[in-house]
């Protein structure tokens, strides 16, 4: 079946540096991805999404790569902020149904 | 507007007995799909619900069973709990059962004792 995982279990960055947290994906077909933050006692939350026939997509102070060749994706966060410390996932999004990776704990140090 | 919705917040049962989580969609959101979320890993996939149908069952007994309302809420039961069904259960809602972002509720904590 298909699996998705994060290669870094935790990331410490200092406030205001740039964070990247990467993912892997197993299911070449897979189409469309979702990166998403989980605070402390709170439900994901949706940060950007990508389909296959894009490469890289930005929000604001976000950035997802897709490298559909390596099945590997990255979320890249900007001037990263204290607010930013929480578990991000990525998940493989197929009708409705999300494949969740077990996370990435993002500390940012003042 | 009111996001997704889930109740109760907390729950504390004992091994054996029943359970059942209750989760309104956001409105206009006809798809809700249930996860559980043990602690230290990501979601997994439960059910999902479309229009009263299920789309969609994980690796999961038949202890869980689910089911949708014609008003799009949806309730999550589980049966003869054991103390590995303790997590969060979270629930998420999209426009329809198609490639979209969820939204998620704040999930309902289960302990089973």
């Amino acid at each position: 079946g298909e699996s998705v995982g994060l290669h870094l279990p935790t990331l410490s960055v200092q406030e205001g540096d740039n964070s990247i947290i990467n993912c892997a994906y197993s299911n070449s077909a897979s189409d469309y991805f979702i990166w998403y933050k989980q605070e402390s006692g709170k439900g994901p939350q949706f940060i950007i999404d990508i389909r296959s026939n894009m490469d890289k997509r930005q929000g604001q102070r976000v950035t997802v790569l897709l490298n559909k060749t390596v099945k590997h994706l990255s979320l890249q966060i900007a001037a990263t902020q204290p607010g930013d410390s929480a578990v991000y996932f990525c998940a493989e999004a197929n009708a409705g149904k999300s494949t969740f990776g077990d996370g990435t704990t993002l500390t940012v140090k003042p | 507007d009111a996001g997704v919705t889930q109740s109760p917040t907390h729950l504390i049962k004992t091994r054996g007995q029943h359970v059942t989580l209750r989760c309104s969609p956001i409105s206009g959101h006809k798809s809700v799909s249930w996860y559980q979320q043990v602690l230290g890993q990501g979601p997994q996939f439960i059910f999902q619900y479309y229009e009263k149908e299920e789309r969609g069952r994980g690796n999961f007994p038949d202890r869980f069973s689910a089911r949708q309302f014609p008003n799009y809420s949806s309730e999550l039961n589980v049966n003869a709990l054991l103390l590995g069904d303790s997590a969060l259960y979270l629930c998420a809602s999209t426009w329809e059962g198609a490639n979209t972002e969820a939204f998620f509720g704040q999930g309902t904590r289960l302990t089973v004792v």
